[in-house]
């Protein structure tokens, strides 16, 4: 069946550190791509998405590119701040009824 | 604004009690869903609901049950029949289901603690 793949975590970055999460989904079809950020306690955001190839999402400094080449939607973030410190869910759309997740990868960022 | 509320943000529980979590959506979407998640993992999806009246089980659908009949309402019973429900709990909604990007909007959570 489909998945999503990304990085075991935690990711322990210092503040203004360059940050790469990396996901990967199955090449079933086209899925739409998603990153969500699930701060402490709160329900999930969605960051950012990307529906097709080459596309690029970006929001708030991250940025995700739909590669079909290598089947990725790695988050990246040039200079992370401490207020990015979340949990981040990578996500497939492959037009079915629900939403496929990723595990989840825990971000701590130290000042 | 538009969004999603659940109630209580945090509940307890006894043992063999069931309790009901509340959702609601103003966005006007068609589609809403429950999802499970335990410290440190991803979500797991309990039920969803494509339309009113009707709603299909997720993957962890045991013990628990739900009803749609408003399109705005989407209300999960845990029933005593759940193992371990101390979890939070989240709801989300969508425009619709079974279409290319099904970008979901989520609630900001309940806590549920059996005691």
């Amino acid at each position: 069946g489909n998945s999503v793949t990304q990085m075991e975590g935690p990711v322990t970055l210092s503040e203004e550190a360059f940050l790469t999460i990396n996901c990967t989904y199955t090449a079933t079809g086209y899925p739409s791509l998603f990153w969500y950020v699930q701060y402490p306690g709160e329900g999930l955001q969605l960051l950012l998405k990307a529906t097709k190839a080459d596309d690029k999402g970006s929001n708030k400094g991250f940025e995700a590119t739909y590669r079909k080449e290598t089947t990725s939607f790695h988050l990246e973030k040039g200079s992370v701040q401490v207020s990015d410190s979340a949990v981040y869910f990578c996500a497939g759309d492959y037009n079915t009824d629900k939403l496929i997740f990723g595990t989840g990868t825990r971000l701590q960022v130290f000042p | 604004d538009g969004g999603i509320t659940q109630s209580p943000k945090y509940l307890f529980r006894k043992e063999g009690q069931n309790v009901t979590l509340s959702c609601e959506q103003n966005l006007n979407h068609d589609a809403m869903y429950w999802y499970r998640q335990d410290p440190g993992q991803g979500l797991r999806l309990i039920y969803y609901s494509q339309i009113v009246n009707d709603f299909q089980k997720g993957d962890i659908a045991e013990g628990y049950s739900v009803s749609r009949e408003k399109k705005e309402s989407f209300p999960l019973t845990v029933t005593s029949a759940q193992k371990n429900p101390t979890a939070f709990y989240l709801c989300a909604s969508s425009r619709t289901s079974g279409m290319t990007y099904n970008e979901q909007f989520f609630g900001p959570g309940t806590r549920l603690t059996v005691l």
